[in-house]
């Protein structure tokens, strides 16, 4: 069964102090990986697409990197705006039905 | 600008009571999807349509149901027989390479 398991569930963070959120996932032949972030109360905002392993995104503070099982956002000197949830998804089986994780919650604090 | 608009923003279900949400893209996709979200939980596949008047159970169908007489258009009602309705409903449509376009989610609490 394809699943995707995201971790830490929450981590806080003091502005400027980076890490990196780690997303896990089993699927039969890989599709796609996204990554989204959810502002509380909206809908999830993409944020990058990740098709085959070592391939590496990046947007502002914002680096996706994908292995053959498991995918990190890397979040370099975050800012108290970089607090949200992120979500990891991936294509299962037909229909583009995407499968998500149950997020991570970051907390940058100044 | 094109998107996913969801309505209404907030709505109340009393016991008993059937409800609607409206989802409406002007983004001229095919597909779309309804998903709930529930706090600690990935989001959760209910419905979905990949073209006018055809759609398919998602994995937490029961309880749902659906309609696509317009490709614009995907409404979803929450029946009585959904027995813990409280949540918040995203729609979806997809956006080829970027996977899924979001609306702005209905927030749906049992009174």
């Amino acid at each position: 069964e394809d699943q995707v398991t995201q971790s830490p569930e929450a981590l806080r963070l003091q502005e400027g102090e980076s890490s990196s959120l780690n997303c896990s996932y089993t699927v039969s032949g890989l599709r796609g990986l996204f990554w989204y972030r959810q502002d509380p109360g909206k809908g999830p905002e993409f944020l990058f697409t990740l098709y085959s392993a070592g391939e590496e995104k990046e947007k502002e503070r914002l680096k996706a990197t994908l292995t053959k099982k498991e995918s990190f956002l890397h979040i370099t000197a975050p800012k108290p705006e970089d607090s949200a949830t992120y979500l990891c998804a991936v294509f299962s089986g037909g229909y583009n039905k995407l499968i998500f994780g149950a997020g991570t919650r970051l907390a940058v604090h100044p | 600008d094109g998107g996913i608009t969801q309505s209404p923003k907030y709505l109340f279900r009393k016991e008993g009571q059937n409800v609607t949400l409206s989802c409406e893209q002007n983004l001229n996709h095919d597909a779309m999807y309804w998903y709930r979200q529930d706090p600690g939980q990935g989001l959760r596949l209910i419905y979905y349509s990949q073209i006018v008047n055809d759609f398919q159970k998602g994995d937490i169908a029961e309880g749902y149901s659906v309609s696509r007489e317009k490709k614009e258009s995907f409404p979803l009602t929450v029946t009585s027989a959904q027995k813990n309705p409280t949540a918040f409903y995203l729609c979806a449509s997809i956006s080829g390479n970027n996977g899924y376009t979001f609306g702005s989610g209905t927030r749906l609490t049992v009174v």
